[in-house]
């Protein structure tokens, strides 16, 4: 079992629709937990980050935890071709290494 | 506040080559990592310090892989003898804190090994 796991997708959605996005992982521990987007030939880069149960909302950013199902989801509101990227769900385990330990990503593509 | 810095940006070598890719973190973060993203991967771990110390080596494959940070500061990663599976982008990142929570990422070094 992959400690993050991720769908691949693409997952398409039209201009102006909401996104989700779905990471589970297997660290019960886990406690920190992060969303990075990462444009095709570009490093990943930081735009949300959750640590407690609930929702976290950032412009048109909503990030959502749910430790008890080990379930972090990030909604994109009002989707522009912009957004299309990879997704990439992080998690910072609570022992061992306290490293992100990132999935394979959520490829996005929104459709104009 | 300028971002983490990473040269080369591209590299090619022939396999059983050696090769050095350089990091410099942003000013005042203490904890640097090393990252390996494979094409349609996410990043893994190769190396994590805490200043100048090794906080997580475990994914470092050590047959072959290397690196240092000297002063707490700049860090290099260094592949001898590099095969053609380590073709990948080379990520490094930094934080402020000991954790690594809130890392950012350089843009990353493309090797490809032919």
């Amino acid at each position: 079992q992959k400690e993050v796991e991720q769908n691949s997708g693409p997952l398409s959605v039209p201009e102006g629709a909401i996104a989700s996005l779905n990471c589970t992982y297997s660290d019960r521990g886990s406690q920190s937990f992060f969303w990075y987007r990462q444009y095709s030939g570009k490093s990943p880069e930081l735009i949300m980050s959750i640590y407690s149960n609930g929702d976290k909302e950032d412009g048109r950013f909503t990030a959502q935890l749910n430790k008890a199902s080990q379930y972090v989801s990030l909604l994109i509101r009002d989707s522009q071709p912009s957004d299309s990227a990879t997704y990439l769900c992080a998690v910072i385990r609570d022992t061992g290494r306290r490293a992100l330990t990132f999935g394979s990503g959520t490829r996005l593509q929104v459709q104009p | 506040e300028a971002g983490v810095a990473q040269s080369p940006r591209y590299k090619i070598i022939e396999k059983r080559q050696s090769v050095a890719f350089w990091c410099n973190p942003i000013s005042g973060h203490a904890t640097l990592y090393w990252y390996q993203q494979i094409l349609g991967q996410g990043p893994k771990l190769l190396i994590q310090f805490q200043n100048n110390g090794v906080v997580d080596d475990s994914q470092l494959p050590k047959d072959r892989f290397s690196a240092e940070r000297l002063k707490g500061v700049d860090s290099t990663l260094k592949i001898q003898p590099a095969k053609l599976e380590d073709s990948a982008v080379y990520l490094c990142a930094s934080s402020l804190g000991p954790s690594g929570t809130e890392a950012f990422f350089g843009q990353g070094t493309r090797l490809t090994v032919v």
